[in-house]
């Protein structure tokens, strides 16, 4: 079984609509992060947590919110998604400093 | 801020080929760099991390060197063969924030 899971792998969805994306990773990691990735702009930090208590903004948190329910787990919203939010988001763990990607959720905002 | 560039954008070579990726930051009060490779539509596989301390770092055929000081690393392919097709993206650990800042990548595609 895969180290670090998300759910779902591809969601459409329409302009307006609340979606949560989900991640989980069984690798006992404090850190957890959310990226996105967009052709010609590589991935950029949406929010990270250093443990279930301390979660931070990234460089464009704006649009998202996060939840850390565990340790494992750490969701990504968008609370009213809009057509510029499509993209393929990433959510990464790490204890250290490498970090070890999940497969990543393909996002459609129509 | 720190910014992290990858020359080529793009790369096309026949298979047996040895060849060289670039990457390179403006910041170099770095932790580590790490390469990745990214197949399409799927997640990131990590491939070499070099620490700041470190000059190089191997795996297989795969050799990435570290010259932090100028603010360079290149992954160096040795042998290319069709399943090395792959974006290859670096990226740095900065000290003190503890993000990993991503360069743009590089497409590789090696032929038979």
């Amino acid at each position: 079984d895969a180290d670090v899971t998300q759910t779902p792998r591809n969601r459409i969805t329409k302009t307006g609509k609340r979606i949560m994306l989900e991640c989980s990773q069984t690798k006992g990691h404090d850190r957890m992060y959310w990226y996105r990735q967009d052709p010609g702009l590589g991935l950029r930090l949406i929010y990270y947590s250093f443990d279930v208590k301390d979660i931070n903004k990234g460089e464009i948190s704006d649009g998202y919110s996060v939840s850390r329910q565990a340790q494992a787990k750490f969701s990504l919203s968008l609370e009213s998604a809009i057509p510029n939010q499509t993209a393929l988001y990433f959510c990464a763990t790490s204890e250290g400093y490498e970090q070890y990607f999940g497969p990543g959720t393909r996002l459609t905002v129509t | 801020k720190q910014e992290v560039t990858q020359i080529p954008a793009a790369l096309s070579v026949p298979e047996g080929e040895n060849l060289v990726l670039n990457c390179s930051f403006t910041d170099s009060a770095i932790y580590n760099l790490q390469w990745f490779r990214q197949d399409p539509g799927k997640g990131l596989t990590s491939l070499l991390l070099i620490q700041s301390s470190q000059r190089e770092q191997t795996s297989g055929r795969l050799n990435a060197s570290l010259d932090k000081s100028s603010g360079r690393s290149t992954l160096y392919i040795a042998a290319s063969q069709p399943g090395d097709s792959a974006t290859y993206l670096c990226a740095v650990l900065n000290t003190g924030f503890q993000k990993l800042v991503f360069g743009t990548g590089t497409r590789l595609l090696v032929s038979p």
